[in-house]
């Protein structure tokens, strides 16, 4: 079983929407959960960083962890096309300095 | 801001040569990481490295691989031997405020 369940897509939808991106996770002990955005032939930059369940936002950037359901999603609102990218999730257990175990990432486009 | 500087960005390679990929962490970091990531594929954690010695290591990581800070500021992955299979992006990473920043990456291409 994988321990980081990440739906590659494509997933598009029209400028201004509301964007849903979602992990499953199988490791009960992950307790750190970061998103990170991803262009292409480029390095992981950090958006969000959640300890434990709960929300967090930041401006348009929201996420959210459900420990009990493993399961952590991303919503983007007012959705731009420079929000087109691949946006990996990323967890671990260690308070961050462990190596992380990442989702496939999601590629997703943003239609003017 | 600070940032992750990697060199080179892209290195070609004949199979079964040594390369060095180089790494210039955040300054004031103490945590520094490699990762790789095949085409098309995940982020795969290779190693960790703290207080000068190899702190994690994921499978991938086996004999062929080795980790260096040879002085104050750099931090390199050695490949001793390529194989076709070598062929990815090599990320370094460091750690500091919580979280861990990623350097722009090598591209490593093994012929």
């Amino acid at each position: 079983q994988k321990e980081v369940e990440q739906d590659p897509g494509p997933l598009s939808v029209p400028e201004g929407a509301i964007v849903s991106l979602n992990c499953t996770y199988s490791n009960s002990a992950f307790q750190y959960f970061m998103w990170y955005r991803q262009y292409s032939r480029k390095g992981p930059e950090l958006l969000m960083y959640t300890y434990s369940s709960g929300n967090k936002e930041d401006g348009r950037f929201t996420a959210q962890v459900d420990k009990s359901s493993k399961y952590i999603s991303l919503f983007i609102r007012d959705s731009q096309p420079s929000d087109s990218a691949t946006y990996l999730c990323a967890m671990d257990s260690g308070g961050g300095a462990d190596g992380l175990t990442f989702g496939k990432g999601t590629h997703l486009i943003i239609q003017p | 801001e600070p940032e992750v500087t990697q060199t080179p960005s892209h290195q070609v390679t004949q199979m079964g040569q040594e390369v060095i990929l180089r790494c210039v962490p955040i300054s004031n970091h103490l945590y520094f990481y490699w990762y790789r990531q095949i085409l098309g594929q995940k982020v795969e954690f290779l190693v960790s490295f703290y207080n000068n010695e190899i702190s994690e290591k994921s499978e991938i990581f086996d004999d062929q691989f080795s980790v260096e800070r040879p002085d104050g500021s750099n931090f390199t992955l050695k490949i001793r031997s390529t194989k076709l299979e070598d062929s990815a992006m090599y990320f370094c990473a460091s750690w500091g405020t919580n979280r861990q920043f990623f350097g722009p990456g090598t591209r490593l291409t093994v012929l």
